[in-house]
Formats: structure tokens, C-alpha cells, sequence
């Protein structure tokens, strides 16, 4: 079974901070994806990854950033964290284009 | 008019009843198709995966998928209190490089003892 594991189920910041998310999957996926998950708006794509280094933006990269040094992680950042930021955050990978992510269990960040 | 769209709910049934779910699309390059359940706080598990249009089944899921009409369906036969969750389709375009999915708003599940 694909494993995504996310480093923290929840989080508490405070505005300004930089803040560090962490995703890693066992099974050598090429694609990896970060979401943020809100009450009425469903599942937005912040940033997703389609190799090491390489990035390209979804559809709400405003304010976030990511880094994938090795195959397996994909991080995301905060720059510097704002109330609006509070979200359950959702990382998935995959293998292909064609083939279905898989998600971790997320991590529920607060922004005080 | 959103790409895909899927009734929020809450649908509520007593257990042992068959719960239809379903959503339709707007864009023919939508090819490939996924159901996944949403426990409450926790992260989206796939359930079913199809490309093809026509019935799969996978133990009390059945995933039903008609391209001609644009339209996806899932069924949970025998359904149980432990089914209660959000249930969310989604698709990814043939035109789509990257493979990113098209989620639709999820439906809200209530399976009553």
C-alpha cells in the first residue's frame, strides 16, 4: 500500500512566523502535491512537483512556497504566516498523469 | 459553473440500504475517474479508480461511469455506520500534463444504526 506520511497532525503558529510542512511517500512517486482543504471550498492545489526540483503552481501559490531536494519529500512553506493560512493542509503523490493520488492524513495548522 | 459538480448533501440513510452517489462533468477530456472517502479529520482514501466507461465493482462499491451522458456514479450496497463520510469524485483531464485532479464538492453521508 502507498504510504504519504505528513510530520505533524497539528500545528500552532503564530503570524509572521515561517512555517515548515513535511511530506514523504515510500513509494517512489514522480508527482507530488500539496492542498489546503477549507469548509465550503473544498480542495484547492497550492503547489505540486513533478520531479526533484522542479515545481509549478496551482491554483493558489500566493504566500506559500515548496522545496523537493530528494524524490520522496516534498516541503511546504509559509513565508511568513498569516491568519487567512489557518487550513487543513493535504499532501498526495503519484506516480503518472493518468493515475489516481494518494493522500496523507493532513496536517490542521492554526495561525494565531 | 464548476467543471464538476456533486450534490453536497447531507444524504442520510439507515443502515443496510444501498446509498447512491454521483456527479456529473462539463468537459469530454475528463477521462479518468476516482471516488474517495473522507473520514472527518482525516486525509481523502482512494476507494475506486476506473477509466473506462461501464460498471467496476470492489467488494460493496460499484463505480459506474458514463461518458456519453458525462456523468459518474458510485454504490455502496449493505451500507454501515462505519460508511458515514464525506465521499468526493474526482477526475483528471487527457489534456492535463501533470495529471492534476478536478474534485468535486464531496457529498456528506449519514448511515443511521
Amino acid at each position: 500500500d502507498v504510504k504519504v506520511t505528513q510530520s505533524s497532525r497539528y500545528l500552532v503558529k503564530r503570524t509572521g512566523e515561517k512555517v515548515f510542512l513535511e511530506c514523504v511517500q515510500d513509494m517512489d512517486h514522480e508527482n507530488m502535491f500539496w492542498y489546503r482543504q477549507d469548509p465550503g471550498l473544498g480542495l484547492r492545489l497550492i503547489y505540486f512537483s513533478y520531479d526533484v526540483k522542479m515545481k509549478e503552481k496551482g491554483d493558489i501559490p500566493e504566500g506559500y512556497s515548496v522545496s523537493r531536494e530528494k524524490k520522496e519529500r516534498f516541503s511546504l512553506i509559509l513565508e511568513s504566516a498569516s491568519t487567512n493560512q489557518t487550513s487543513m493542509y493535504l499532501c498526495a503523490s503519484s506516480s503518472d498523469r493518468d493515475q489516481p493520488q494518494h493522500f496523507g492524513d493532513g496536517t490542521r495548522l492554526s495561525i494565531l | 459553473q464548476k467543471e464538476v459538480e456533486q450534490d453536497p448533501g447531507p444524504l442520510s440513510v439507515p443502515e443496510g440500504a444501498i446509498v447512491s452517489l454521483n456527479c456529473t462533468y462539463s468537459n469530454s477530456a475528463f477521462q479518468y475517474f476516482m471516488w474517495y472517502r473522507q473520514y472527518s479529520r482525516k486525509g481523502p482514501e482512494l476507494l475506486m479508480y476506473t477509466y473506462s466507461s461501464g460498471n467496476k465493482e470492489d467488494g460493496r462499491f460499484t463505480a459506474q461511469v458514463d461518458k456519453s451522458s458525462k456523468y459518474i456514479s458510485l454504490f455502496i450496497r449493505d451500507s454501515q455506520p462505519s460508511d458515514s463520510a464525506t465521499y468526493l469524485c474526482a477526475m483528471i483531464m487527457t489534456t492535463d500534463s501533470w495529471g492534476k485532479l478536478q474534485f468535486g464538492a464531496g457529498t456528506q453521508v449519514v448511515v443511521t444504526p
